[in-house]
């Protein structure tokens, strides 16, 4: 079974507003973390937020904040204020404790900002 | 930026040779990483390293071989190269004591893009 799903290959949004990227994961250990990397068109990876399973509070970072639902195992992350260079592919990816500190990633949803 | 430096940034090579990519850090960090990524399947771990010369392999580690002989280097080596593993592959480098990783992201380099023809 996938551990990471994105079931948006594809997503558009219009500069300034909001969008969602959805993230869901399947996983049995009680202790994980998700994170979120974004890939510019230039190819670099760039990390951008964490959030702990056992963390209280949404997990925010500027414009990026994570909508982290753990009965739904979701974690999704939402850009406010969408800005042109926010068109890039988004990655999500968990670590689970069983795996040490390694990282599984989902296939990825492509952004592009419209002016 | 963290410090991590690929080489060589693009390689094309032929079917059946030797080939070595190179992950250099200056980050003194404990884990490195290999990844490859290619269209619909996001980025997928080769091998990875959780100290000098202790290394494990990951979920596509057929084909490839890794050695970490000093902190700051990992090499990813593929023995005799294949037109399947042509793609661009990724080093990454993550911070941690012990077992205390769980926090700490992944820091990637700018990538290999590999042609085997």
């Amino acid at each position: 079974a996938q551990k990471i799903t994105q079931t948006q290959p594809g997503m558009f949004v219009q500069e300034k507003e909001a969008v969602t990227l959805d993230c869901t994961y399947d996983t049995s250990d009680p202790s994980y973390g998700l994170f979120w990397y974004k890939q510019p068109s230039s190819g670099e990876m760039i990390f951008l937020i964490y959030q702990g399973s056992y963390d209280q509070q949404n997990a925010t970072e500027g414009r990026y904040s994570l909508n982290f639902q753990k009965a739904r195992k979701s974690a999704n992350l939402v850009i406010s204020a969408s800005q042109l260079g926010d068109s890039a592919m988004y990655f999500c990816a968990m670590r689970e404790v069983t795996s040490g500190s390694r990282l599984t990633f989902g296939e990825g949803t492509q952004l592009t900002v419209n002016p | 930026d963290a410090g991590i430096t690929q080489s060589p940034r693009h390689k094309v090579t032929e079917t059946g040779t030797p080939v070595t990519l190179r992950c250099h850090q200056t980050e003194n960090h404990r884990y490195m990483y290999w990844y490859r990524q290619d269209p619909g399947h996001g980025l997928r771990l080769i091998h990875y390293s959780y100290g000098v010369k202790d290394t494990d392999k990951g979920e596509v580690s057929d084909g490839y071989s890794v050695s970490r002989s000093k902190t700051e280097d990992f090499l990813l080596t593929l023995e005799s190269a294949t037109s399947s593993q042509t793609s661009v592959y990724f080093c990454a480098i993550s911070a941690g004591q012990g077992n205390t990783y769980s926090n700490q992201p992944q820091h990637f380099g700018d990538g290999t893009r590999l042609s085997i023809l």
